[in-house]
């Protein structure tokens, strides 16, 4: 059974740079059929995509969050990673990662990391 | 982009039938068929009900089916259950590889 598991700080400081990775198991990050994407949802809102990656390292980005999002992979690891940059308070938000079949479809979720931006 | 619009809340009785809509415009939802719905119950991460439109993942109960018609798609739920009370999220590919999802429907079964 696959298994998508963020990790990363619960709490960053604005202005700073927020770093997760999601580390998969049960199943190779490197087949061509799945994206690898971040979800986020700031309490008590709705859902957002972030971005999304391919296990060569093609990324795609939510325009809106294009200018500060950086996604990256590491198949040896079976990981993705999501930099998200010049953090405010509107960024506070649980963070899940996601397997993504090709093109527009999350089937398997981990189950989230709530990270805070506050100083 | 705009997240995709849809109502805020619904409410039905259990055994009834209720469709939840969500709707796009010509640039991203009218475009594709490809429309996914996840079910949310609350502090758990979402879960996939129906993708590219109508087609329903395995496990997923025949109680829920899909549709769309222009920039709407629509999720049905028949024969309402107490458990099926959850927040429900319509999700459409947006071209060049990005994703938009709607607003959220918070489901209330009376």
């Amino acid at each position: 059974q696959l298994q998508l598991q963020e990790s990363g700080p619960g709490l960053v400081k604005p202005s700073e740079t927020l770093s997760l990775t999601c580390t998969v198991s049960g199943g190779s990050i490197s087949i061509a059929t799945y994206y690898w994407g971040w979800v986020r949802q700031p309490p008590g809102k709705g859902l957002e995509w972030i971005a999304s990656i391919y296990y060569r390292g093609s990324t795609y980005y939510n325009p809106s969050l294009k200018s500060r999002v950086t996604m990256s992979v590491d198949t040896p690891k079976n990981q993705f990673s999501l930099k998200l940059s010049s953090l405010t308070a509107a960024d506070t938000a649980v963070y899940y990662c996601a397997r993504q079949i090709i093109p527009a479809r999350f089937d398997y979720w981990g189950q989230g990391t709530l990270v805070t931006v506050s100083s | 982009q705009s997240a995709l619009t849809q109502p805020a809340s619904m409410s039905g009785s259990p055994g009834q039938s209720i469709t939840i809509s969500c709707t796009g415009t010509s640039s991203d939802l009218g475009s594709y068929n490809l429309v996914s719905w996840y079910q949310q119950h609350p502090g758990k991460a979402p879960k996939l009900m129906i993708y590219e439109g109508s087609k329903r993942p395995s496990g997923v109960s025949n109680r829920f089916s899909g549709s769309k018609s222009g920039n709407t798609a629509s999720l049905t739920i028949s024969g309402l259950q107490a458990d099926d009370e959850a927040e429900y999220y319509c999700c459409s590919y947006a071209g060049d590889s990005t994703l938009l999802f709607g607003g959220g429907t918070n489901l209330i079964v009376l």
